[in-house]
């Protein structure tokens, strides 16, 4: 079965730094990689996906993710916070547009 | 458009009443899923369907039913419900299939269900 793991429970970083979250996969085979963004007390939203091509995809709000398919890896990235990004963000797997299977969370608190 | 809605937004129960939680897409997304989120373990799948007449179950799919009479609804039944449903459930619904707009899952608004 799939898993995803996600490498930090809680980051608490200050305004203007760099963040990395890391998240890998177990999946061998053909996946669509996904994070999603979850403000508090809203739902789910999609940051950014990789389905094909440039390992390297840019989301919104100026994420980016790297997909390194030997790691299994495909890690979050953003070169200067906000406290506007302080959320919980999820990774997620998935075939095809279905079985999706998501990582435990990374809560990220950015502090003004 | 209003994409993936779910009722009610609040739910309280006592110990071994039954619910239904509703969800409906507009979208007409083959997809649906239901999921539940509790602190420290992310989204954990309950039970999903691929379409109108096709539902399968999930990684926790015990203490619950569901349905998918249509493609736009996807309701989740609690039929007998314990504390250990107190969580917040999310439905979300995704297109199918190769190429770039598929493959997207959207997340309705989340039902906060206590179980009393």
């Amino acid at each position: 079965a799939q898993s995803v793991s996600q490498h930090n429970h809680h980051v608490i970083l200050s305004e203007a730094a760099s963040l990395e979250l890391g998240c890998n996969y177990s999946y061998g085979g053909t996946v669509n990689l996904f994070w999603y963004v979850q403000y508090p007390g809203q739902h789910l939203q999609l940051l950014l996906k990789y389905f094909s091509g440039d390992p390297l995809v840019k989301g919104i709000k100026g994420f980016e993710a790297e997909f390194i398919k030997s790691k299994f890896s495909f890690n979050l990235r953003k070169p200067s916070v906000q406290w506007s990004d302080t959320a919980e963000y999820f990774c997620a797997v998935s075939r095809y547009g279905q079985n999706f299977v998501f990582g435990p969370g990374t809560r990220l608190s950015v502090l003004p | 458009n209003a994409g993936v809605t779910q009722t009610p937004k609040f739910q309280v129960l006592k110990t071994g009443q039954s619910m239904t939680l509703q969800c409906a897409q507009d979208m007409n997304h083959e997809y649906m899923s239901w999921y539940r989120q509790d602190p420290g373990m992310g989204l954990r799948l309950i039970h999903y369907s691929v379409g109108a007449g096709i539902t399968d179950q999930g990684e926790v799919p015990n203490g619950y039913n569901v349905s998918r009479s249509t493609t736009e609804d996807f309701p989740l039944r609690l039929l007998s419900a314990a504390p250990s449903q107190t969580s917040v459930y999310f439905c979300a619904s995704s297109d199918t299939g190769t190429g770039l707009a598929k493959n997207i899952q959207y997340f309705g608004a989340g039902t906060r269900l206590s179980v009393l």
